[in-house]
C-alpha cells in the first residue's frame, strides 16, 4: 500500500524559501502525478499545483510565480518550494498521489511563517 | 478559475439520517467531480471520483451524482463516524479548485 510522508522546516521566516520534500513508499513514483495542496488552519484547501513522473508540471497561477515543483525518481520523492513567503502561506501543507482526484495523501505538515 | 460553490456550509443530522449536500461549479465541468471527507487533524480521504464513482474500499452508503455544472453528494443512512468536513473538487479545468466545505455534526 502506497503511503507518503511530508518533511521540512515546520518554521520559516518571512520573505525566505519553504521546501518541503515527499517520500513515497510502498509504491514507485512511475508512473503517476503528484500533488501539493496546503490548508490554512481552520479554512478550506488549496491545490498548489502537480508534476508527472517525467518532470512535466502544473500550477496554480496565484502562487506561479513563487512555486516549483520537482521529481526525483531514483529517490521516490518529489518535492515543493514556496519562495518570499508570508503570513497567508502559513499551513497545513499535504503531499498527494495523483493529478486530479487524490487518491493517496501524506498526513500533512504544518508550516509555519513567522519571524 | 471555476468557483466551486458547496451548500450548506454546515449540517447537524441524526444517525440514519438521509443526508444531502450540493455542490455547484461556476462553469461546466462534465463529470470531473470530486468528493472528499476530512476528519479532525486528518488528510482528505477521496470518496467519490468523476461525480458518481465509489472509490474502492468506501462504503457504499456514500453516492454522488450529476453532470455539469450541479452536482450531490448523498450519504443513505448516518453513522457517527461520519462526522467529518466534506468537501467537492473540480479536476476539469486547471487550476482545480474546492468547494468551501460542508461540516457535517450529529443531531
Amino acid at each position: 500500500q502506497v503511503q507518503l510522508q511530508e518533511s521540512g522546516p515546520g518554521l520559516v521566516k518571512p520573505s525566505e524559501t519553504l521546501s518541503l520534500t515527499c517520500t513515497v513508499s510502498g509504491g514507485a513514483i512511475t508512473p503517476h502525478y503528484w500533488s501539493w495542496i496546503r490548508q490554512p488552519p481552520g479554512r478550506g484547501l488549496e491545490w498548489i499545483g502537480f508534476i508527472y513522473f517525467t518532470g512535466s508540471s502544473s500550477y496554480n497561477p496565484s502562487l506561479r510565480s513563487r512555486v516549483t515543483i520537482s521529481v526525483d525518481t531514483s529517490k521516490n520523492q518529489f518535492s515543493l518550494r514556496l519562495t518570499s513567503v508570508t503570513a497567508a502561506d502559513t499551513a497545513v501543507y499535504y503531499c498527494a498521489r495523483g493529478g486530479g482526484a487524490a487518491r493517496h495523501w501524506g498526513q500533512g505538515t504544518l508550516v509555519t511563517v513567522s519571524s | 478559475d471555476i468557483q466551486m460553490t458547496q451548500s450548506p456550509s454546515s449540517l447537524s443530522a441524526s444517525v440514519g439520517d438521509r443526508v444531502t449536500i450540493t455542490c455547484q461549479a461556476s462553469q461546466d465541468i462534465n463529470n470531473y467531480l470530486n468528493w472528499y471527507q476530512q476528519k479532525p487533524g486528518k488528510a482528505p480521504k477521496l470518496l467519490i471520483y468523476d461525480a458518481s464513482n465509489l472509490e474502492t474500499g468506501v462504503p457504499s452508503r456514500f453516492s454522488g451524482s450529476g453532470s455539469g455544472t450541479d452536482f450531490t453528494f448523498t450519504i443513505s443512512s448516518l453513522q457517527p463516524e461520519d462526522i467529518a468536513t466534506y468537501y467537492c473538487q473540480q479536476s476539469h479545468n486547471l487550476p482545480y479548485t474546492f468547494g468551501q466545505g460542508t461540516k457535517l455534526e450529529i443531531k
